[in-house]
């Protein structure tokens, strides 16, 4: 079974640097084709992807915010980490980790998402 | 960058159908991607490469794709089908994930 669980601080300041950790567990992220991505959704508005690492180590990122953004996994690949600099608090929304089992697949699996406000 | 396109509202009946698109250019050349979203809730996967039903999902769910334009179809509609409903594909030119607006179908 396919879970994932995001966790991090609930609340940023403007100008901090947000990190957010999705812990999974199901699947390997070194099976060929397995990808997890972030995605968020400020408050009332539609999805955005942000960011997603792949089973050998690719890494792409929304054109809009990649220079804000990284995303790495550890060395056991049971965890995926994002970082986002330079909050604001346009960026306030449910942060989604989500796992894609093949480069061209849907998303299958969510996390249950982790709201993050950013208000000084 | 490549952009999917969705009406804001989609509004029907119990029992009629309902059809949401996706709109974009030569959309009909990639894998079309349906979520459904009902709130507070993580989004679920409903259609996957454009027409393939997710197990557990009623067979009053279907996908097209074709040319400029994906379609979500919802026959039968009942009341717990209300939700936002998002399209999603993988633009391999840029090797970016592109999700569209999201349509709000509402049944009256």
């Amino acid at each position: 079974q396919i879970t994932l669980k995001e966790s991090g601080p609930t609340l940023v300041k403007p100008t901090q640097t947000l990190t957010l950790t999705c812990t999974f567990s199901g699947f390997s992220l070194s099976t060929t084709g397995v990808g997890v991505a972030w995605i968020r959704q400020p408050p009332g508005k539609a999805l955005e992807w942000l960011a997603i690492i792949h089973w050998d180590e690719t890494r792409y990122y929304s054109p809009s915010l990649h220079s804000r953004l990284t995303i790495t996994k550890d060395a056991s690949a049971s965890h995926v980490v994002l970082t986002m600099t330079n909050m604001d608090p346009v960026d306030t929304g449910t942060y989604y980790c989500a796992h894609r089992g093949g480069v061209n697949a849907a998303i299958g699996f969510w996390g249950q998402g982790t709201l993050v406000t950013v208000s000084s | 960058s490549y952009v999917l396109t969705q009406p804001p509202s989609v509004s029907v009946a119990p029992g009629e159908t309902a059809s949401i698109t996706c709109g974009g250019n030569n959309i009909g050349g990639k894998s079309v991607h349906w979520y459904q979203q009902k709130p507070g809730q993580a989004p679920l996967l409903v259609i996957y490469y454009d027409s393939e039903r997710t197990s557990g999902i009623p067979e009053r769910f279907s996908g097209s794709n074709f040319g400029n334009t994906g379609t979500l179809t919802i026959s039968r509609v009942e009341a717990g089908d209300e939700a936002d409903y998002y399209c999603q594909v993988w633009d391999f030119s840029t090797d970016h994930m592109v999700f569209g607006g999201g349509t709000k179908l509402t049944v009256l």
